[in-house]
């Protein structure tokens, strides 16, 4: 696609709910990451994918956040049993190559409330 | 872990005034990035700066890397309202987890 696509935009959840948030990163790209953006803040690491393999997940808030990659392409960030905190916007973002300081695309994010 | 911090944290100004926001990492950087995002947007890749000292212009705005490739700088020199949104620096350092700064957020009245 001509960009990053991230479904839904928009999520209420009751708290305890578990939701699961779609990155279609732009054909092509190796390297996947997933931020986690709260209010006011600016966007926090959570995962990083090249190609299938989830190279460095050390920005998981807990084990309740799991994200996966299988065919290197499509990712999924699954949180289970939300909880008020995790009200934020998820941002995936891909890149072409691994190699650092590439250009990174992101998403329109996943405006994830949580009630 | 690696730190970056912007300031800051807001800014007015007046159509035509100048603007600068700073950053600052707590460790050596591989490159910095920036990056504008519009109210209710997502981050848009501006530039990357990668060797010391380096200096980039893009039309009205010039971004620095600094010597010791731990601070870097963003100047816009005459805003317009339609640079409006919140300006992050993103360090690098040498991985592929880019650390965001807090970001600056720019208005602009007409």
């Amino acid at each position: 696609g001509a960009g990053v696509s991230q479904s839904p935009r928009y999520k209420v959840a009751k708290r305890g709910q578990d939701v699961a948030l779609r990155c279609d990163p732009i054909s092509g790209h190796v390297s996947l990451f997933w931020y986690q953006q709260a209010l006011g803040q600016g966007p926090e690491f959570l995962t990083y994918f090249q190609n299938e393999a989830q190279l460095d997940k050390s920005g998981l808030p807990s084990d309740r956040f799991f994200a996966e990659r299988p065919e290197g392409s499509v990712s999924t960030l699954k949180i289970q049993r939300t909880q008020q905190e995790d009200s934020a916007v998820y941002l995936c973002a891909s890149s072409l190559v691994s190699d650092s300081g590439n250009t990174i695309y992101f998403g329109e994010g996943s405006w994830l409330t949580v009630v | 872990g690696q730190q970056v911090m912007q300031i800051p944290q807001y800014q007015h100004v007046q159509e035509g005034e100048d603007f600068t926001t700073y950053c600052n990492s707590s460790t050596t950087l591989s490159n910095i990035q920036w990056y504008k995002q519009r109210p209710g947007g997502h981050p848009v890749f501006l530039i990357q700066l990668v060797k010391s000292g380096e200096v980039k212009k893009q039309k009205r705005l010039t971004f620095q890397f600094g010597e010791a490739k731990k601070n870097s700088s963003l100047h816009i020199t005459a805003t317009q309202t339609t640079d409006v949104g919140t300006y992050f620096c993103a360090g690098n350092n040498a991985g592929n987890m880019l650390t965001f700064g807090g970001g600056t957020r720019l208005m602009v009245k007409p």
